[in-house]
């Protein structure tokens, strides 16, 4: 069975202070591992997907890596605009169903 | 990146109504799309997968006969809420799978809030 474990559950950061998040995942058969941010009372929103350890893949203050165990999220300088939940989830080569972590609810105050 | 729509975004029902909410990929067509629901402060949990022009796929522990699924078209499925429920209060949302032949990913809507009196 595919497990997705997301950690810290919680994250509190001060403005402009860096930090990761970890999505450590076991899946049969990788096909995808995909970053999504989610805001309350909203959808999950994509970021990225990974497909092969060593990947790497930025988007403004968010940097998200893989290997062959485990992807990151590197949230560089990160403003209050960043307080969100962040949901990692896999998707294995032989099934389209995505497996969601709990997520990493970060916090960045001003 | 893709957009997915639903509708409503939010309903209020009495107990023993059913309530139909609409889920479209606006900008792609999708074969495959996704029902989730969503507990406060918890993670998604995968409902079921509907596939068009075919039956959906439930999740164990789901009732197919209660939430009846509708894939008609390549950008539109339908999830509807039968003899809904006080328990079955809930934000419900879906996603659609775009898959190119650079990357595949799923989009999600907006959700649907429920609340069933």
């Amino acid at each position: 069975e595919d497990q997705v474990t997301q950690s810290p559950e919680a994250l509190r950061l001060q403005e402009g202070e860096s930090s990761s998040l970890n999505c450590s995942y076991t899946v049969s058969g990788l096909r995808g591992l995909f970053w999504y941010r989610q805001d309350p009372g909203k959808g999950p929103e994509f970021l990225f997907t990974l497909y092969s350890a060593g990947e790497e893949k930025e988007k403004e203050r968010l940097k998200a890596t893989l290997t062959k165990k485990e992807s990151f999220l590197h949230i560089t300088a990160p403003k209050p605009e960043d307080s969100a939940t962040y949901l990692c989830a896999v998707r294995p080569s032989n099934d389209y169903k995505l497996s969601f972590g709990a997520g990493t609810t970060v916090t960045v105050r001003a | 990146g893709a957009v997915v729509s639903q509708h409503p975004s939010w309903v209020i029902c009495k107990s023993g109504t059913s309530v139909k909410i609409e889920c479209r990929s606006l900008d792609f067509q999708a074969t495959t799309m996704f029902w989730y629901r969503q507990f406060p402060k918890q993670s998604l949990m995968l409902m079921a997968t509907s596939n068009e022009g075919s039956k959906a796929t439930y999740e164990q522990g789901v009732e197919k006969d209660k939430f009846l699924i509708n894939h008609a078209s390549l950008t539109l499925s339908t999830l509807t809420v039968t003899s809904a429920h006080p328990e079955d209060s809930s934000f419900y949302i879906c996603s659609a799978r775009e898959s190119t032949s650079a990357q595949e990913t799923q989009y999600f809507g907006p959700g649907t809030r429920l609340l069933v009196l």
